[in-house]
């Protein structure tokens, strides 16, 4: 069963890039897309993006302007960057597999909290 | 921005019948929205209950089924125990992206 991981920095300072890594073990990334969903605390989930294993990306129109997603195939790994965050972004992080169109394995989530 | 609505909260009594829904803005949710549902107790990541509108993921107990009904995308639980007390979330799949709904916050009682 494959399982993901998410892993980055719980701190980012406000205006600076939040840069998280996913790692994926039980199985390739090849063929897949990739998601990342985020959740303030307290709040819903918010979908924000997609990789397929070719690199190719779908995010969503409110976080367009500031979110890059990318993998690595030869490390088994999906990465999120978004760039110039403010508090509003303070959240648990998710990234999921996509196996049809749903989302049918997640990681445990990572916080990470913007602030000075 | 298209947007999916729930109801923010339910209340249903142990062994009763519940059904959320889940609303499109512009227009009504079909099968070619493949609607999935999620089931997220506190403090845990999602899990995935339902996909493809009315398929139960592996190991989901069958008292819960997915349908559309009408213009929604809904999600029953026939039966409910308590350890269905959870935060219930759709997904649709509209253009390139997935969108969520707000959440229902399911109470058993």
């Amino acid at each position: 069963q494959v399982q993901l991981q998410e892993s980055g920095p719980g701190l980012v300072k406000p205006s600076e890039t939040l840069s998280l890594t996913c790692s994926v073990s039980g199985g390739s990334i090849m063929s897949y897309y990739w998601t990342w969903i985020r959740q303030p605390a307290g709040k819903g989930l918010e979908w924000m993006g997609r990789v397929y294993s070719t690199g190719s990306t779908n995010y969503s129109p409110s976080l367009k302007s500031r979110l890059t997603m990318s993998v690595d195939t030869s490390r088994n790994q999906i990465f999120l960057s978004l760039a110039s965050v403010t508090a509003a972004d303070t959240a648990f992080y998710y990234c999921a597999r996509v196996r049809s169109y749903e989302f049918d394995s997640w990681g445990q989530g990572i916080l990470v909290t913007v602030s000075s | 921005q298209p947007v999916v609505t729930q109801e923010p909260s339910f209340s249903v009594s142990p062994g009763g019948t519940v059904t959320l829904t889940c609303a499109l803005s512009y227009r009504s949710v079909s099968i070619s929205n493949y609607p999935s549902w999620y089931q997220q107790a506190p403090g845990q990541a999602p899990r995935t209950l339902i996909f493809n509108t009315n398929t139960r993921s592996s190991g989901v107990p069958d008292r819960f089924s997915g349908s559309i009904l009408g213009t929604k995308a809904a999600l029953t639980i026939t039966g409910a125990q308590a350890e269905d007390e959870s935060d219930y979330y759709c997904v649709v799949y509209v253009g390139d992206g997935h969108l969520f709904g707000g959440g229902t916050r399911l109470t058993v009682l």
